[in-house]
């Protein structure tokens, strides 16, 4: 059954640092997603892309995020310069259309 | 903007039924999701329903939503220690974005 794959499982990272967050949306899905939970809250918004631009983002998705679609399989998430609060499980989430959508298992990223 | 509430904890015996009940706000939701978390896993998408409908079946599951009421729950019949995990009730709408806006979860307990 197709998936979506993130990668890596955990990335720990110094505040300051860059992080690149990896994910393999399912092939024929055409809209994109980043989601992230901080431990013991909700799942949030932060991201969706459709037709290779951003079509819709949250307040928590300033300046020092930025989504990416490099090549026909990859989607990217970077934080510039990681903050302490960045620390959270980030989910990339893929669609076709309007009915289901699939997460991937996630990347828990801890800022030190 | 979008809300959906979720009672945190539900403890039942194995073989009793459970019913995780959730609410919304957005009377323009489209579909309507429940998300399966287990520990230290990704959300796995158990079932839908779309917002013209009041009840959906899938084996074990039985989906039943009041738009009136803006009510939504998951009733999961002979319920089994593998069950247990925490469930996200999640809206849909947002024009094309087709974001969702999840409640905070409920952690089912199955007790043997």
């Amino acid at each position: 059954e197709p998936e979506v794959t993130q990668t890596p499982s955990h990335q720990v990272t110094q505040m300051g640092q860059e992080v690149i967050l990896r994910c393999v949306p399912i092939s024929n899905h055409l809209y994109f997603y980043w989601y992230r939970q901080i431990l013991g809250q909700k799942v949030e918004f932060l991201v969706s892309f459709y037709n290779n631009e951003i079509s819709e983002k949250s307040e928590i998705f300033d300046d020092q995020f930025s989504v990416e679609r490099p090549d026909g399989s990859n989607f990217t998430l970077k934080i510039r310069s990681t903050k302490l609060e960045d620390s959270a499980m980030y989910f990339c989430a893929s669609r076709e259309g309007p009915t289901e959508a699939f997460f991937g298992q996630g990347t828990r990223l801890t800022v030190v | 903007g979008e809300d959906v509430e979720q009672s945190l904890f539900l403890s039942v015996r194995e073989g009793d039924s459970s019913v995780i009940n959730c609410t919304y706000t957005d009377s323009s939701s489209t579909y309507l999701y429940w998300y399966k978390q287990e520990p230290g896993a990704g959300l796995q998408l158990l079932t839908y329903i779309f917002s013209n409908m009041d009840m959906k079946q899938d084996q074990r599951l039985t989906v039943l939503l009041n738009k009136k009421d803006k009510h939504l729950s998951l009733r999961i019949a002979d319920t089994q220690t593998g069950d247990s995990a925490i469930y996200f009730c999640a809206e849909g709408s947002g024009g094309s974005n087709y974001k969702l806006t999840f409640g905070k979860g409920t952690l089912l307990t199955v007790n043997p």
